[in-house]
């Protein structure tokens, strides 16, 4: 059965410092892999997608992440973070072959920042 | 990114009444739609798939009769929420798939029941 699995449920983190938060999958094709923000009461946002190619992706707002085939991961990372990067983040994958376009999301990771 | 909108954002209505929200994609036509369901504090529960001018498919333990979706256009789908209860009180959230591959979100809509 697919899965996503986010390890990190609750991550604090100092401004200016780095950020990783993790995500893991289990499916068995090749997946379509997203970062999503979540603000308080808001929608989600799309940070960076992965479909194929390079495997190091650049997404908005000065994140990145890498997909790693040998490890089943799509860490999401970021070099410095901002005060305002404190959110609800969502790894998904999207079930391409057997549900087009439906998701599946991790549990979530809420990043602190403080000063 | 695509543009998705939500409508209401918030809502309060009594016990036994019914709620309607819609999902707009506002810069592109969505051939399908997601609707989700997030408690306080948790991921995002997809309740069913909309395509334009079929039948929602819903996810096991949905039931069909009381949230009703429609998907009449490229555009719009909606969520009604039929003879609602303080159970149903949740955040409610659309996507629309762009070309079966990225889902963008709408900003949600909030349902209080009392």
């Amino acid at each position: 059965a697919q899965s996503v699995t986010q390890p990190d449920i609750h991550i604090t983190v100092s401004e200016g410092a780095s950020l990783e938060l993790r995500c893991n999958y289990s499916y068995g094709a090749t997946p379509y892999l997203f970062w999503y923000v979540q603000s308080p009461g808001q929608g989600l946002q799309l940070l960076l997608k992965y479909f194929s190619g390079d495997t190091l992706v650049q997404g908005i707002k000065g994140f990145e992440a890498e997909f790693k085939r040998s490890q089943s991961s799509f860490n999401l990372r970021k070099p410095s973070v901002h005060w305002s990067d404190a959110a609800e983040y969502f790894c998904a994958v999207g079930l391409s072959t057997d549900s087009w376009g439906k998701f599946q999301f991790g549990a979530g990771t809420q990043v602190v920042v403080t000063p | 990114g695509a543009v998705v909108s939500q409508h209401p954002s918030w809502v309060i209505c009594k016990s036994g009444t019914s709620v309607k929200i819609e999902c707009r994609s506002l810069d592109f036509q969505a051939t399908t739609m997601f609707w989700y369901r997030q408690f306080p504090k948790q991921s995002l529960m997809l309740m069913a798939t909309s395509n334009e001018g079929s039948k929602a498919t819903y996810e096991q333990g949905v039931e069909k009769d009381k949230f009703l979706i429609n998907h009449a256009s490229l555009t719009l789908s909606t969520l009604t929420v039929t003879s609602a209860h303080p159970e149903d009180s949740s955040f409610y959230i659309c996507s629309a798939s762009f070309r079966g591959e990225t889902q963008y979100f709408g900003p949600g809509t909030r349902l209080l029941v009392l």
